[in-house]
C-alpha cells in the first residue's frame, strides 16, 4: 500500500507571493493533518479535515488555509508569504478522525523556502 | 494550554548502549496519551510507542520502553542496545481533545 505524498517536495518562493501545498492520504484514510515544522518550534498543529470538513484547527493565522477534496486529498495554502513561513511542512494520514487508536501515519514532507 | 518539553536538543550514545531521552508535558486534561515518534534523517516521521495515561503499566516495544511518571508529568523513552538505524529526531507527543502538541526534538546520533 502507498504511503502518504506530498507534492511538491521543494519550494521556493519569495515574500509576498501564495504557495499550495498538495497531500495525498494512504487509500482509504479520511483524515489528514497538517504540521509546521521548524527547529526552533518543533512541529505545531495547523489544522485537521475529515471528511472535507475542518476538524480542528491551530494557532495560526488566517493565511493558512486548507482544503479536503471528496477523494480524501488535501491542499493547505498559504497566502502573502513571510520569511518565517520558512518551513518544513508535514502532512498525516489516518483512517478515522485523530484520536489515540487511529495511528498517523507521516508524509515525507514539503521544504518551503521564502526569500 | 498544552505544553510539550524536550530538555536534550542533541544527544549521542554509542552503539550497545542505552539511551534515555527526556520529555516533561504540562496539560489540564485528565484524558490524554503520550507518543513518541522517531524521524530518521530525510525519511518520514513514525510512530515508536504510544502510552494510555490511564494505564500505570509502562508501554514496551522491543527495545524501546517509556517510564511514564504521571504525578510528575514525566515521560522518558528508554532505547535499549541502540543501533546504528536508531540515528534520528525523536519527537514526544501529547493527544488531547483530539489535537497532537510535539515537543521540540532531541537528535539522537547512534556512535559506532
Amino acid at each position: 500500500k502507498a504511503g502518504v505524498t506530498q507534492t511538491p517536495r521543494y519550494l521556493i518562493k519569495t515574500r509576498g507571493q501564495q504557495v499550495t501545498l498538495s497531500c495525498s492520504p494512504i487509500s482509504g484514510h479520511r483524515s489528514v493533518s497538517w504540521y509546521q515544522q521548524t527547529p526552533g518550534q518543533g512541529l505545531q498543529f495547523l489544522f485537521e479535515y475529515f471528511s472535507e470538513t475542518q476538524r480542528n484547527k491551530g494557532n495560526f493565522p488566517g493565511r493558512f488555509s486548507g482544503r479536503q477534496f471528496s477523494n480524501s486529498r488535501s491542499e493547505m495554502n498559504v497566502s502573502t508569504l513571510e520569511l518565517g513561513d520558512s518551513a518544513l511542512y508535514l502532512c498525516a494520514s489516518s483512517r478515522e478522525q485523530v484520536s489515540s487508536y487511529n495511528e498517523q501515519f507521516f508524509g515525507p514532507g514539503t521544504r518551503l523556502t521564502v526569500l | 494550554a498544552q505544553t510539550v518539553t524536550q530538555s536534550q536538543p542533541e544527544m549521542s550514545v554509542q552503539e550497545a548502549e542505552t539511551v534515555t531521552l527526556s520529555c516533561t508535558y504540562d496539560t489540564s486534561e485528565n484524558n490524554y496519551y503520550l507518543f513518541w515518534y522517531k524521524q530518521p534523517p530525510s525519511r518520514q516521521m513514525i510512530l515508536v510507542i504510544r502510552q494510555e495515561a490511564y494505564k500505570q503499566q509502562n508501554a514496551t516495544e522491543n527495545r524501546f520502553s517509556v517510564n511514564f511518571q504521571k504525578a510528575a508529568k514525566s515521560f522518558s523513552l528508554k532505547i535499549s542496545d541502540s543501533q546504528l538505524g536508531d540515528t534520528a529526531m525523536y519527537f514526544c507527543a501529547l493527544l488531547t481533545g483530539n489535537q497532537f502538541y510535539f515537543g521540540t526534538g532531541t537528535s539522537l546520533t547512534v556512535i559506532p
